[in-house]
């Protein structure tokens, strides 16, 4: 089966920076994305990473260990507006079938 | 003009009816999800189509019947509703079914009374 732990929420200013973990069990791995999702919205999607290392896309970043069954969504900057739930998301082997962690409450506080 | 659009937003009924939701994508998109959040915000998969074809079919009551008549829309007719029902239920699309970037709908909440 198929598993993911991230914490359930985390506390940051605005301006600070942020790093939401998460890691994983799964039987087969191709990759780790990453969705936001603000109160009342849409998950939307942020990065994917196939491969060990850092993926950056302006305030965000990506990091994943394959070996460590890991990896990190990282947040630059912080606004008000990054207030949301990050998920981390895995491929399994059955294909096709996105299994999402439980969620991490981001609150960015003045 | 929305990407993948659900109706209806909000549904709320009581136990023991039936109701719907439709979904439709225009991204040109060849595989269709349903998801399931909880109050506790946990995503769950549900169904999965491929070109109109049911891929993926988690342990879901038979009470949940999608249906896809083209690979542009995907409905959800749920018979019997249950007060375990109430979450807020997504459609999503991607270009093919193993992948990672799925565009979600805005989702449905329905609240069985």
């Amino acid at each position: 089966g198929q598993s993911l732990e991230q914490p359930s929420e985390v506390t940051a200013v605005e301006g600070a920076i942020v790093q939401i973990n998460c890691t994983y069990q799964t039987s087969g791995f191709y990759g780790l994305s990453w969705y936001q999702q603000h109160d009342g919205g849409a998950p939307t999607f942020l990065s994917y990473n196939a491969l060990d290392g850092l993926e950056e896309t302006g305030r965000f970043s990506s990091f994943l260990s394959r070996s460590d069954s890991y990896g990190y969504l990282l947040l630059q900057e912080l606004q008000m507006k990054d207030s949301a739930s990050y998920f981390c998301a895995v491929l399994g082997n059955q294909g096709g079938k996105l299994i999402f962690g439980q969620g991490t409450e981001l609150s960015v506080k003045p | 003009d929305t990407a993948v659009s659900q109706t209806p937003k909000y549904l709320v009924t009581q136990m023991g009816n039936d109701k719907s939701i439709k979904c439709e994508q225009n991204l040109g998109h060849d595989t269709m999800y349903w998801y399931k959040q909880d109050s506790k915000k946990f995503l769950k998969i549900m169904f999965s189509y491929n070109n109109k074809e049911l891929i993926i079919n988690e342990t879901v009551p038979n009470r949940f019947s999608p249906k896809s008549p083209d690979k542009a829309h995907l409905n959800l007719h749920i018979n019997s509703l249950e007060l375990g029902d109430s979450a807020v239920y997504f459609c999503a699309s991607s270009h093919r079914p193993d992948s990672e970037k799925l565009f979600f709908g805005s989702g449905t909440q329905l609240s069985v009374l």
